[in-house]
């Protein structure tokens, strides 16, 4: 079955630090990728979407890449603020259905 | 211009009770989306609507239901509630005449718990 992971374990970084995210996927080679923020207890917010024919998407200090042949985009936040804490989530269309993989909370200490 | 509102935001229910959940999509906005999060499962999908007819849908129960009004507005409805439906319910709403590509617009959610 299709599916779409990320490394559950929390991300804890110094402010300034760059955050680098996984997002893997296995038995079939979505079109796009799309990223989004999740904070507690609130719905999730768009960041950034990449097709699969782009190797690289940014958005402020935000970039994200898609690597085909290691079926795997990564989302990297750079010079990160403690204001970036969140949980950051990649999603991708699955017959029609947006499924999210589980979420990388990521820690940003001053 | 007004983000998708979910109401109630809070709400408790007892094992065996109904519910029903409203979302209002952002304005122009056709197509609605149900999720269900939970700490174990994160982030399901439940279904879709748009123009009112049901376009895709998770692998839920049939205590699981929703519709979408002409006004695009949507409620989805659990029937005999059970523990395990505890959980954050968000509504997403994305724009028109789009591909599945593009971003949805999520509601803040309805935490519902059932005692």
């Amino acid at each position: 079955s299709q599916k779409i992971e990320q490394n559950s374990e929390a991300l804890n970084i110094q402010e300034g630090k760059t955050a680098t995210l996984t997002c893997n996927y296995t038995n079939y080679s979505p079109a796009y990728l799309q990223w989004y923020r999740q904070d507690p207890g609130r719905g999730p917010v768009f960041l950034l979407l990449i097709r699969e024919n782009e190797k690289e998407k940014r958005k402020e200090r935000l970039k994200v890449t898609f690597d085909t042949t290691l079926k795997q985009s990564l989302f990297h936040i750079t010079a990160s603020q403690p204001a970036d804490s969140a949980t950051y989530l990649c999603a991708h269309i699955s017959w029609g259905k947006l499924q999210f993989g589980a979420g990388t909370q990521v820690v940003v200490t001053p | 211009k007004a983000g998708v509102t979910q109401t109630p935001r809070y709400l408790i229910k007892t094992r065996g009770q109904q519910v029903t959940l409203s979302c209002s999509p952002i304005s122009g906005h056709r197509s609605v989306s149900w999720y269900q999060q939970t700490p174990g499962q994160g982030l399901q999908f439940l279904f879709e609507y748009f123009s009112e007819t049901q376009r895709n849908k998770g692998n839920f129960p049939g205590r699981f239901s929703g519709r979408q009004f002409s006004n695009s507005r949507s409620e989805m409805n659990v029937s005999t509630l059970e523990l395990g439906d505890s959980a954050l319910y968000l509504c997403a709403s994305r724009k028109p005449g789009t591909s599945g590509s593009n971003e949805q617009f999520f509601g803040p959610g309805t935490r519902l718990t059932v005692l």
